[in-house]
C-alpha cells in the first residue's frame, strides 16, 4: 500500500520568512496530493492540492510542487505570519481511494 | 448544508464497553472515510465507502471494529470491547462522486476509554 513520510517533524520560523515542507510518496498510481492544515483542536481543513498532470500550483503564499518521477511533493509558505502555526499534513490519493497522510509537520511562527 | 457532521463530539466511556459514532456527509458525496487521529499523529486510515459498499478496511483495524453505511448515506462506526489504546479522535470525511478531489474533514468524535 501507499506510503508518505513528510519531513521536518517540526519547524520553527520567523515570522515573513519562508517555510518548506517535503514528502515522498512510495506508490507509482498515486495522483492526487492534497496539503491539509489543522489547528489545535479543529478539522484538517485543505489549503492547497495538485493533480499529477500538474508539476506547481501556486495561491497566493502558498505553493505545491511535484515531481511526479521523484515520487515527492513540497508545500512552501512564503511570508510566513504567526496565524500561520498550526500542524501541516501532506496526503496522496490513487484513483479516488482512501488519502494516506505524513506524519505531519508542526509550524511555528514567531513574532 | 453545513457540512460534515459527527456525533458525538466527545465520548467517554469504560473499558469493555462498547460505543458507536455517527458521520453525516455532505450531501451528494458518495465517499465516505473514517479516519483514527492520536495527538502529534497524521490520520490513520480504518475504512472507506463508495455509496453504501465497504471497498476498503484497514489491515490494521481489529474485528471490535466495524462500520456501517446502510442507505448509502449516513455512517456509523462501532467499537466493541473497547480498550484504553482506542482512545484517540475519529475523523470522517467525505468527498464528491467526481474524482480525485478533496475530502471535507467532520469536527471528529474525540474518545476516552478509562
Amino acid at each position: 500500500g501507499e506510503n508518505v513520510e513528510q519531513h521536518p517533524s517540526t519547524l520553527s520560523v520567523q515570522e515573513g520568512d519562508s517555510a518548506v515542507i517535503k514528502c515522498t510518496y512510495s506508490d507509482s498510481a498515486s495522483n492526487y496530493f492534497p496539503w491539509y492544515k489543522q489547528e489545535l483542536g479543529k478539522r484538517p481543513q485543505l489549503i492547497i492540492d495538485i493533480r499529477s498532470n500538474v508539476g506547481e500550483k501556486k495561491d497566493q503564499r502558498i505553493a505545491v510542487t511535484l515531481n511526479k518521477t521523484a515520487k515527492h511533493f513540497s508545500l512552501h509558505i512564503t511570508e510566513t505570519q504567526p496565524e500561520d502555526s498550526a500542524v501541516y499534513f501532506c496526503a496522496a490519493q490513487a484513483a479516488g481511494n482512501k488519502l494516506t497522510f505524513g506524519g505531519g509537520t508542526r509550524v511555528l511562527v514567531k513574532p | 448544508d453545513t457540512g460534515v457532521s459527527q456525533d458525538p463530539r466527545h465520548k467517554i466511556t469504560k473499558r469493555g464497553q462498547n460505543v458507536t459514532f455517527r458521520c453525516d456527509p455532505i450531501s451528494e458525496h458518495n465517499r465516505l472515510y473514517w479516519y483514527r487521529q492520536t495527538l502529534g499523529q497524521g490520520p490513520e486510515f480504518l475504512t472507506y465507502f463508495q455509496n453504501e459498499a465497504q471497498l476498503e478496511k484497514s489491515r490494521l483495524l481489529s474485528d471490535r471494529f466495524s462500520a456501517e453505511r446502510p442507505k448509502g448515506s449516513f455512517s456509523t462506526l462501532e467499537i466493541q470491547r473497547t480498550e484504553q489504546g482506542d482512545s484517540a479522535m475519529y475523523l470522517c470525511a467525505s468527498s464528491p462522486p467526481a474524482g480525485p478531489t478533496e475530502a471535507f474533514f467532520g469536527q471528529g468524535t474525540r474518545l476516552t476509554v478509562v
